[in-house]
């Protein structure tokens, strides 16, 4: 079964560079979610889109935005990037016409931040 | 959401059943309770969810107390491959809109012996 696709798989950037991580849901998944996750950290929830409107907000910098398109595919994007920044991102997504679907991750993506 | 309670980490030895326990005593009637593994560095896995009646699939069963405030994850038949880091999630089903997100706590560490 097709699963949730996120590249690039790992992403090294400078400080104060910017970074542009891409997410492709499971076919027919409407709602995407992504989550960073710090070095021995637990995955913290960023921010959510349904039907390209964000749809819940977490722990998100200013410096980041997000947006999902017509065909339910996100981009996270990231300016100013710091040093703490390095985390791996991952991306989930799931089915509201389907109650209680669960959220399928994708593998994601590790940046570096030198 | 409500909270979860955890043991950091647990023992089992490879072939038998692995148990994993979960406190969710504030949770409430619309929350359900789901599970999700991490093997290091990748996506989050999820495994079972429910509301009240005890679930099974073909990786887990689900077992949650009749008042809903304590659950258990059975893997009946562990192995090498189900090391990992185990997340017990409570999560409000919004089916009016809502997409929130899962929050993860603590986890449980299970590591398989040989």
């Amino acid at each position: 079964a097709a699963g949730v696709i996120q590249s690039p798989r790992h992403l090294i950037k400078e400080k104060r560079e910017t970074a542009t991580l891409k997410c492709y849901p499971i076919p027919r998944h409407d709602t995407v979610y992504w989550y960073q996750q710090g070095p021995g950290q637990d995955p913290q929830f960023l921010i959510s889109f349904y039907e390209k409107m964000q749809s819940d907000k977490g722990s998100i910098p200013d410096r980041f935005s997000a947006q999902q398109f017509s065909d339910y595919h996100s981009e996270l994007n990231m300016s100013s990037l710091e040093l703490g920044d390095s985390a791996l991102y991952f991306c989930a997504s799931s089915s509201r016409d389907r109650p209680n679907s669960p959220l399928h991750f994708g593998n994601g993506t590790r940046l570096t931040v030198t | 959401d409500a909270k979860t309670t955890q043991p950091p980490s647990m023992d089992c030895a490879e072939g038998r059943a692995a148990n994993l326990p979960c406190n969710h005593s504030t949770i409430s009637g619309n929350e359900y309770v789901y599970w999700y593994r991490q093997i290091h560095s990748q996506g989050p896995q999820y495994i079972i969810h429910g509301l009240k009646n005890n679930e099974t699939n073909e990786m887990a069963s689900l077992i949650i107390t009749e008042d809903r405030k304590s659950s258990t994850l059975i893997l009946p038949h562990a192995t090498l491959r189900d090391t990992a880091v185990y997340y017990c999630i409570v999560r409000v089903w919004d089916s009016g809109g809502g997409a929130d997100g899962l929050t993860f706590g603590k986890g449980t560490h299970l590591i398989i012996q040989p």
